[in-house]
């Protein structure tokens, strides 16, 4: 079946202790993304990636850095996790993108 | 600055009716847009897209229409069916060779049967 995980699904933290939540798509998909939901701001980029070693910013990339070692694989790391970080946190994939792109469930974290 | 803005943060239809939601853009870089539908507890999944070389595209009970001059894009349910009930997101791709992706705020759609 072709999918996006994320693990993990939830994650309650404390400030400042890094963290990692790993993304990984079976579909040999070229781009990947990574996007937080907050409400009344909707969807928000903060990376994404054309390919693999191949990253760029998004719209909200302060206090994330992510790494694109293998083309399945897209991890995203907290390095110092802060309260403003606490939010709905999707992964995605596409062929390209001029395609649509395919959605993993979410990681709801919470940084206390 | 939002570049793509849906005013609209929610909307009631009756069963069988039309649902109109709008999404209006700034950015005139963007070239592909595609609209998202998102029901509780999952991700978004993809509904219907168009390319800036059309004004219109068609999937069964969705229609994508694009107004370019006017920086508009809308999508229209008919019928409209109570399982349509979710939030619709917008989202606009940047031909400038940012290749971001830019979401509107979404619009709470509420088909009451």
């Amino acid at each position: 079946e072709a999918q996006v995980t994320q693990n993990p699904r939830y994650l309650i933290t404390v400030t400042g202790k890094k963290l990692t939540v790993t993304c990984s798509q079976n579909m040999n998909h070229e781009y990947m993304s990574w996007y937080r939901q907050d409400p009344g701001l909707g969807l928000r980029q903060i990376y994404y990636s054309m390919n693999v070693e191949v990253t760029d910013k998004g719209d909200v990339p302060e206090g994330y850095k992510v790494s694109r070692k293998e083309k399945r694989n897209f991890p995203l790391i907290l390095e110092s996790p802060s309260p403003n970080q606490t939010s709905l946190y999707f992964c995605a994939s596409s062929i390209n993108r001029f395609h649509e792109q395919y959605f993993g469930p979410g990681t709801r974290l919470t940084v206390t | 600055d939002q570049q793509v803005k849906q005013n609209s943060p929610s909307l009631s239809v009756q069963e069988g009716r039309i649902s109109i939601l709008n999404c209006d853009y700034t950015n005139s870089m963007f070239d592909y847009f595609l609209w998202y539908k998102k029901y509780p507890a999952e991700g978004p999944t993809f509904l219907i897209s168009i390319s800036s070389i059309k004004d219109k595209n068609e999937d069964g009970r969705f229609t994508v229409f694009l107004n370019k001059s006017a920086k508009h894009l809308s999508l229209h349910i008919v019928p409209s069916q109570p399982g349509d009930s979710a939030v619709y997101f917008c989202a606009a791709s940047d031909a400038s060779g940012t290749y971001k992706y830019i979401f509107g705020t979404g619009t709470r759609l509420k088909v009451l049967a």
